[in-house]
């Protein structure tokens, strides 16, 4: 079975903070995914990543940024956390080839105060 | 401008009957379909998907039927039980690209 398991299951930070989500994936996927979730708007992607060190912005990226150094890792940072990124943050790994699924880690509920 | 869209952000349906949840999309070229579950304060669940090729897919109680002339697809659940309670996601992608568009969600609720 896939697994991705993202570091946190809930996180309190102050306004202001440098924060780091990380998401490791045990399946060997080529590409990983930061989406975050929020009451009326769906999954919203962040950025997501095809390879190591390689990483491309989604639709929200503003006030984040993702580090890929190995390829079973990723990491979301929010440079300077804001009461705004109050969120669900979900991680998600796939293949490029094969199946077309994404498979998701538990999320993150982060707070911002 | 969203591209997948769910219309309906609730429905209920009593234990044992069918549910049917509901997803438009605007984009004539995706080329999956993917329906997704998820509880409360938990990941998304990869429940089903169906190439942009085929107009249905069955795994036990999960069937996924698209319809491509309508850009519609929906997801039937038969029966439905009350551990299917949750939100349901229906997205969308290309092949040969790496992301999926997400609708908003659909809240089911199964009454015992």
């Amino acid at each position: 079975d896939v697994k991705v398991t993202q570091s946190s299951r809930y996180l309190v930070k102050r306004t202001g903070e440098k924060v780091f989500l990380e998401c490791v994936q045990d399946m060997d996927h080529e590409n990983m995914f930061w989406y975050r979730q929020d009451p009326g708007l769906g999954l919203r992607l962040i950025y997501f990543s095809y390879d190591v060190k390689m990483k491309e912005k989604g639709d929200i990226p503003e006030g984040y940024s993702v580090s890929r150094e190995k390829k079973e890792r990723f990491s979301l940072i929010l440079e300077s956390a804001s009461t705004n990124q109050t969120s669900m943050y979900l991680c998600a790994s796939s293949r490029i080839s094969g199946g077309p699924e994404a498979f998701f880690g538990q999320g993150t509920r982060l707070t911002v105060v | 401008d969203q591209q997948v869209k769910q219309n309906s952000p609730s429905l209920s349906v009593q234990e044992g009957r069918i549910s049917i949840l509901n997803c438009d999309y605007t984009n004539s070229m995706f080329d999956y379909f993917l329906w997704y579950k998820k509880y409360p304060a938990e990941g998304p669940t990869f429940l089903i998907s169906i190439s942009s090729i085929k107009d249905k897919n069955e795994d036990g109680r999960f069937t996924v039927f698209l319809n491509k002339s309508a850009k519609h697809l929906s997801l039937h659940i038969v029966p439905s039980q009350p551990g299917d309670s949750a939100v349901y996601f229906c997205a969308a992608s290309f092949s040969g690209t790496y992301k999926y568009i997400f609708g908003t969600g659909t809240r089911l609720k199964v009454l015992a």
